[in-house]
């Protein structure tokens, strides 16, 4: 099955630093990788994804990189800002719905004001 | 955009005693529904996958007689609890996916299970 690496697991940056954080992923039929947002006690929040006929996406200070060779794929937040602060995970899955979605292990992002 | 309903969202119940969750996709039809479980400052593990009409498949480790799972209509699935254990407590939350539109898996709002 599926296994998907993520690193760190905690990343502190000052407000206005860009943050990156970092994903492998081990099955090259997993064609579709989505980054999630998730504050204490909620539902994970999709906050872009990106697909494997592409290699880079971006949605204001987000952006979404993927190596389908290397198989890693990276979140890139730049102008932090406090409400930042969250867990964020990746995730990976085949293209079919009943393709469940493998998860990263998540890393918690610090902005200090 | 694709809503799931899940409740309750906390739910303190007795050792032994069973809790039932349910999760609703309101404006489509949740070809699959799958559920996780969430450990505290953990990532969201998989328990089961479950399509309309047929059994749930658990992944390895899950019991399925501990966690029942139905699936009966395109916009229904239930997570039932059977005879909750304090190591039960965690945070359970379900996701749906369709088959129509990007296949965006649109999860619930998640379950604080607590078991004393």
């Amino acid at each position: 099955g599926e296994n998907v690496e993520q690193h760190p697991s905690t990343l502190s940056v000052q407000e206005g630093d860009s943050a990156v954080i970092k994903c492998t992923y081990s099955d090259s039929a997993s064609n579709y990788f989505p980054w999630y947002k998730q504050e204490l006690g909620k539902r994970p929040q999709l906050i872009i994804d990106i697909r494997s006929n592409v290699g880079e996406k971006k949605d204001q200070r987000i952006a979404v990189t993927l190596n389908k060779t290397a198989k890693h794929f990276s979140l890139h937040i730049t102008e932090t800002q406090p409400e930042d602060s969250a867990v964020y995970f990746c995730a990976a899955k085949g293209h079919n719905a009943g393709n469940m979605l493998t998860f990263g292990g998540g890393t918690r992002l610090m902005v200090k004001p | 955009g694709a809503v799931v309903s899940q409740h309750p969202s906390r739910v303190i119940c007795k050792s032994g005693t069973s809790v039932k969750i349910e999760c609703r996709s309101l404006d489509f039809q949740a070809t699959t529904m799958f559920w996780y479980r969430q450990f505290p400052k953990q990532s969201l593990m998989l328990m089961a996958t479950s399509n309309e009409g047929s059994k749930a498949t658990y992944e390895q480790g899950v019991e399925k007689d501990k966690f029942l799972i139905n699936h009966a209509s395109l916009t229904l699935s239930t997570l039932t609890v059977t005879s909750a254990h304090p190591e039960d407590s965690s945070f359970y939350i379900c996701s749906a996916s369709s088959v129509q539109g990007a296949l965006i898996d649109t999860f619930g709002s998640g379950t604080r299970l607590t078991v004393v």
